[in-house]
């Protein structure tokens, strides 16, 4: 078990779908990430948010529509979404303030979502 | 960001030490060394983080090299729960965590 929460576990959507992606920790972090893991490849960072606002979006398209409501939840919509999308979506949490360089960050097990 | 180079893959056999190298040769002075693993079907776990001196926590020991341009993922009694893949990153003063291609590890009994 971990401390992150991701859901659902499994998504499938078609391509005309919307849906999201839920993600819950109350560890008192106050930076939360969205990763996106196709098979056999590392993570690739997609969103930051620090003390809920966007701090860094590595260019991820618009289909991809992130959100964090409080400091315990981070969501991501999803709209209009291609089977390339089909990935294994991590979200993570860490402390912030100086010296965050050295935080350490927390995972859940992801998403597994599948677009048909 | 600076990059680090980790072999593909290595093996090691139960129980005993296994040393994971990392070469980040461009290493700059505010980047800490952060080391996480990632088991099959899992999220990525922290295993342990340094900056400039060895660091021994319960799941593992880091050595950082002098001029801290490599250091060695240390696990000190290998058992078929760490066959993982193990990344070392480095990370600056910035949230960003960006995650290289990792060393499988394969553990035997």
């Amino acid at each position: 078990d971990t401390e992150v929460t991701q859901t659902p576990k499994h998504l499938v959507m078609g391509m005309t779908n919307k849906k999201s992606l839920k993600c819950e920790q109350h560890m008192g972090h106050r930076a939360m990430y969205w990763y996106k893991q196709k098979a056999k490849k590392p993570p690739e960072l997609m969103f930051v948010y620090s003390y809920e606002k966007l701090s860094i979006n590595e260019s991820v398209p618009s289909r991809f529509s992130p959100e964090c409501p409080n400091s315990s939840l981070l969501n991501l919509h999803l709209h209009a979404l291609q089977p390339e999308d089909s990935a294994l979506y991590l979200c993570a949490s860490s402390q912030v303030g100086t010296g965050k360089g050295g935080s350490p960050l927390h995972f859940g097990n992801g998403t597994r979502l599948t677009v048909t | 960001d600076a990059k680090t180079t980790q072999p593909n893959s290595m093996e090691s056999n139960e129980e005993e030490p296994v040393h994971l190298p990392c070469n980040h040769s461009t290493i700059s002075g505010t980047d800490y060394i952060h080391w996480y693993r990632q088991l099959p079907s899992q999220g990525p776990e922290y295993v342990i983080h340094g900056l400039t001196s060895n660091v021994n926590n319960r799941m593992a020991s880091l050595a950082i090299a002098e001029d801290r341009k490599s250091s060695t993922l240390i696990l000190h009694r290998a058992t078929l729960r760490d066959a993982a893949v193990y990344y070392c990153i480095l990370r600056d003063s910035g949230y960003a965590l960006n995650f290289g291609k990792g060393t499988s590890l394969l553990v035997t009994p």
